[in-house]
């Protein structure tokens, strides 16, 4: 099936640093969706992303789609202590999800 | 709306034993899907339905059954529990616009010892 591969597994900032995850896929993907889930919650739908090249930026939080559509990125900029939370990148191919093992991001005030 | 509700929340089972979560999701969403949570494993796909009467099976359906007999429920059956199907379910559900977008239940915490 799909695979898609996120890094960093784990991330620990300091409150103000910024933040990035990837999510990389060794073929090209229809669309990629990213989502954030909050300790002992459930993952919360962010954005989705179809374009080749798209930006998109949703307060401090901006979303990358690669030029080749094999990859994508999430940057958060000056983290803060709302951040915690692991993010997930997922594709839908067909009728399925497929999602990223997700970044656990700590901000230690 | 009260979105995707799914109970219980935590389950204790024996090994052997049989038992359905439940999923019911108010939004008139065509789609539906069961997801397990593991350490650093993601949501993996068990089970989804683009509608009323039909299933097919995600990326780890063995050991689970499910059924959709109406647009609101999408009741996950764990048949004999076994100790590897420890982990944390969530139901979501989907419409077919242009996002696309996951609608995650609260999640069921389930142990078998």
């Amino acid at each position: 099936g799909q695979q898609v591969m996120q890094i960093p597994q784990y991330q620990h900032v300091q409150e103000g640093e910024d933040f990035t995850t990837y999510c990389n896929s060794s073929t090209t993907l229809s669309n990629i969706q990213w989502y954030k889930q909050r300790p002992g919650g459930h993952p919360v739908f962010l954005i989705q992303l179809v374009k080749s090249g798209e930006v998109k930026k949703q307060k401090r939080l901006t979303f990358q789609f690669g030029e080749a559509k094999k990859n994508s990125s999430l940057h958060i900029t000056a983290t803060q202590t709302t951040d915690v939370g692991t993010y997930f990148c997922a594709l839908l191919t067909g009728n399925q999800f497929y999602f990223g093992t997700g970044t656990s991001l700590t901000v230690i005030p | 709306n009260a979105g995707v509700t799914q109970t219980p929340k935590f389950q204790v089972l024996k090994t052997g034993q049989s038992m359905t979560l439940q999923c019911a999701q108010d939004m008139n969403h065509e789609y539906m899907s069961w997801y397990r949570q593991d350490p650093g494993m993601g949501l993996r796909l068990i089970h989804y339905s683009v509608g009323a009467g039909i299933t097919d099976q995600g990326e780890v359906p063995n050991g689970y059954n499910v059924s959709r007999s109406t647009t609101e429920d999408f009741p996950l059956r764990l048949l004999s529990a076994a100790p590897s199907q420890t982990s944390v379910y969530f139901c979501a559900s989907s419409y077919y616009g242009d996002e696309f977008e996951a609608f995650f239940g609260q999640g069921t915490r389930l142990t078998v010892v």
